[in-house]
């Protein structure tokens, strides 16, 4: 069974102060690493994919990386609107099926 | 595109009675997937439609669930009794493909009092 585990549960901090949220994850046969975004009240928000160990992608003050065991968001220089909970997701041999982790709440303040 | 649109936003019923939610997905997607989050669990897939056909309902969490997809524009998910425990937000996802990113609704809160 795939499985995904995120830390921190919670994490906060000060406008411009740079961090990393974690995504650990144990799946047969990777297809695919998905990261997320969540504001309260809406659905989760597409970010990144990530389909190989050693990809890595950016987007404005995020990059994520991915290792065969793990997955990391930097978050570089953060800005009060990047408050949000990040989800990760994986998806194994099973067609069309993500299981998402618990998510990170990020509270950046200024 | 407007995106995936879920109706109504927001329910509040109470205990035995029928809900029923919906879902237009984004058109040209013929993935679509039903998805349920809470506080303790998380975000679980429940069903997944192919072309409008459901492939994969291990993740209904009984009979009381049923979803049907008539067409490709248009989804049910429908809880008949519903009960306190079904309180969650309910989120409709749709996909180019079953290996591409989902892209999410604003998702319906339920409240079964």
């Amino acid at each position: 069974e795939d499985q995904v585990t995120q830390s921190p549960e919670a994490l906060r901090l000060q406008e411009g102060e740079s961090s990393s949220l974690n995504c650990s994850y144990t799946v047969s046969g990777l297809r695919g690493l998905f990261w997320y975004r969540q504001d309260p009240g809406k659905g989760p928000e597409f970010l990144f994919t990530l389909y190989s160990a050693g990809e890595e992608k950016e987007k404005e003050r995020l990059k994520a990386t991915l290792t065969k065991k793990e997955s990391f968001l930097h978050i570089t220089a953060p800005k009060p609107e990047d408050s949000a909970t990040y989800l990760c997701a994986v998806q194994g041999t099973s067609y069309g099926k993500l299981t998402f982790g618990q998510g990170t709440i990020l509270t950046v303040h200024p | 595109d407007a995106g995936v649109i879920q109706s109504p936003r927001h329910e509040v019923t109470e205990m035995g009675q029928e809900v029923t939610l919906r879902c237009k997905p984004i058109s040209g997607h013929d993935y679509l997937f039903w998805y349920r989050q809470t506080m303790m669990r998380g975000l679980e897939l429940l069903i997944y439609f192919n072309n409008n056909v459901p492939i994969d309902d291990s993740g209904m969490p009984e009979d009381r669930f049923s979803a049907k997809m008539p067409n490709a524009s248009f989804s049910t998910l429908k809880i008949q009794p519903s009960e306190p425990r079904d309180s969650a937000v309910y989120f409709c996802a749709s996909s180019f493909t079953g290996y591409n990113e989902q892209f999410f609704g604003p998702g319906t809160r339920l409240t079964v009092l």
